[in-house]
């Protein structure tokens, strides 16, 4: 696609429900990162796809927060019996390389737990 | 002690206006530095990028790196109602794989 695609745009949500965000990356895009952004706060981290190689799981704040990619294309993030606090918009990025290279973010998923 | 730091504001200017961004950090690994630029409801967007000391200039943007200070600046130049957004710099270590993000600052550019 043209860009990195996110859906939902908006999820609402029970206390102690599960959700599941899905990305869409850019074709080609052999990195893919999921960062949360709290209202007024700065992008948060979470976990880190390089091509083949083992994730870098090291921002997920809790064992109830999982992430998938299958290959180079999509991903999913998982986060289990939610908490208020999970609320947040969460965002994946692309890129062609890693690290240095300038990244494409998608419009995020707003998740609100009520 | 957050690794990177950057006053939220919000900031508001007049239309016209020369708006100095700034963020501070700690880790003197950090090398390569950019601006990246968030529009309500967006993604960020990437607005500038680099490496070494000194000014980049890209049209009414300039960064500024010093990195004997460990600060980082974004200078708009004849700001423009549609230069509102939230700005956030962000930086990454030589051999990183992720960018640390500062807070972002809301600036507003009022006609």
């Amino acid at each position: 696609g043209a860009g990195v695609s996110q859906s939902p745009s908006n999820k609402v949500t029970e206390k102690g429900k599960d959700v599941e965000l899905r990305c869409d990356p850019i074709s080609g895009h052999t990195a893919l990162y999921w960062y949360r952004q709290r209202l007024g706060q700065g992008l948060e981290f979470l976990i880190y796809f390089q091509g083949n190689s083992a994730p870098d799981k090291s921002g997920l704040p809790s064992d109830r927060f999982s992430a998938e990619r299958t290959g180079e294309s999509v991903s999913t993030l998982t986060i289990q019996r939610t908490q208020q606090e999970d609320s947040a918009v969460y965002l994946c990025a692309s890129s062609q390389g890693q690290g240095r290279e300038k990244l494409f973010f998608g419009s995020g998923t707003q998740l609100s737990v009520l | 002690q957050k690794e990177v730091e950057q006053d939220p504001g919000p900031l508001s200017v007049p239309e016209g206006a020369i708006v100095s961004l700034n963020c501070t950090y700690s880790n003197s690994a950090f090398q390569y530095f950019m601006w990246y630029r968030q529009y309500s409801r967006k993604g960020p967007e990437l607005l500038m990028y680099t490496y070494s000391s000194g000014n980049k200039e890209d049209g009414r943007f300039t960064a500024q790196v010093d990195k004997s200070s460990k600060y980082i600046s974004l200078f708009i130049r004849d700001s423009q109602p549609s230069d509102s957004a939230t700005y956030l710099c962000a930086t990454i270590e030589t051999s990183g794989s992720r960018l640390t993000f500062g807070e972002g600052t809301q600036l507003t550019v009022n006609p």
